[in-house]
């Protein structure tokens, strides 16, 4: 579980700025993910990525901007930050498939806890 | 359209009593399932998949593909069961939550 690690764990911003969540894992995964935990919801994806330089969104990217130069290294930006973006946010890392089933589970970062005010 | 869920938001129960977390699905093909676990100030962990027919901790799921329901059950409750439960599906690439279900185990 240490793999995987999400900086800052807690951050408090004011709304229009932009703030940016990092996001490491040391296990080569190829993709990696980002969720927000809103009570109610459950867990909602943002983007993913199945590899360097390919990202995807998820159910909710609004406001979200991600990118993946490095295969260990997947930040998300919130671009002009917004109260309805305070969260808790998960960074979640996967190996790949293999013989067209998932081969593995995701395993996730401690999260973030973000408050926009 | 895929979805999961959970419809009880909050379960609590007494020490040594059953638990039944329950999850319904929604999904076209042949479903992969999975439950997972958020313990107080700990990140989310694998509890169990459907694939594996495996017990986690004393805890079960089978996979009932005409009710369309992935249950998690465990016949006695420990105070260390207080926690969140996510059921999943994974669709694609990605997994799609339920919005999870609170475990509280009263002693």
């Amino acid at each position: 579980d240490a793999g995987i690690t999400q900086s800052p764990r807690y951050k408090i911003t004011e709304t229009g700025r932009q703030v940016t969540l990092m996001c490491h894992q040391t296990w080569s995964h190829s993709y990696m993910f980002w969720y927000r935990q809103d009570l109610g919801h459950g867990l909602r994806l943002i983007y993913y990525s199945a590899a360097a330089d390919i990202t995807d969104k998820g159910e909710v990217p609004d406001g979200y901007v991600v990118s993946r130069s490095k295969t260990e290294n997947f930040p998300l930006t919130l671009e002009s930050a917004t109260r309805s973006q305070t969260s808790v946010y998960f960074c979640a890392s996967r190996q790949g498939r293999a013989g067209g089933r998932v081969k593995d589970t995701q395993y996730f970062g401690p999260g973030t806890r973000l408050t926009v005010l | 359209a895929q979805r999961v869920t959970q419809p009880e938001k909050l379960l609590s129960v007494f020490k040594g009593a059953p638990v039944e977390l329950k999850c319904n699905y929604s999904y076209s093909g042949s479903p992969e399932l999975f439950w997972y676990v958020q313990y107080s100030r700990q990140r989310l962990q694998l509890l169990l998949r459907h694939i594996s027919r495996e017990s986690i901790k004393g805890f079960t799921a089978d996979l009932n593909k005409g009710e369309t329901s992935f249950h998690l059950k465990k016949p006695f409750a420990q105070e260390e069961d207080s926690a969140m439960y996510y059921c999943a599906l994974n669709h694609g690439n990605k997994l799609v939550f339920g919005a999870g279900t609170i475990l509280r185990v009263k002693s």
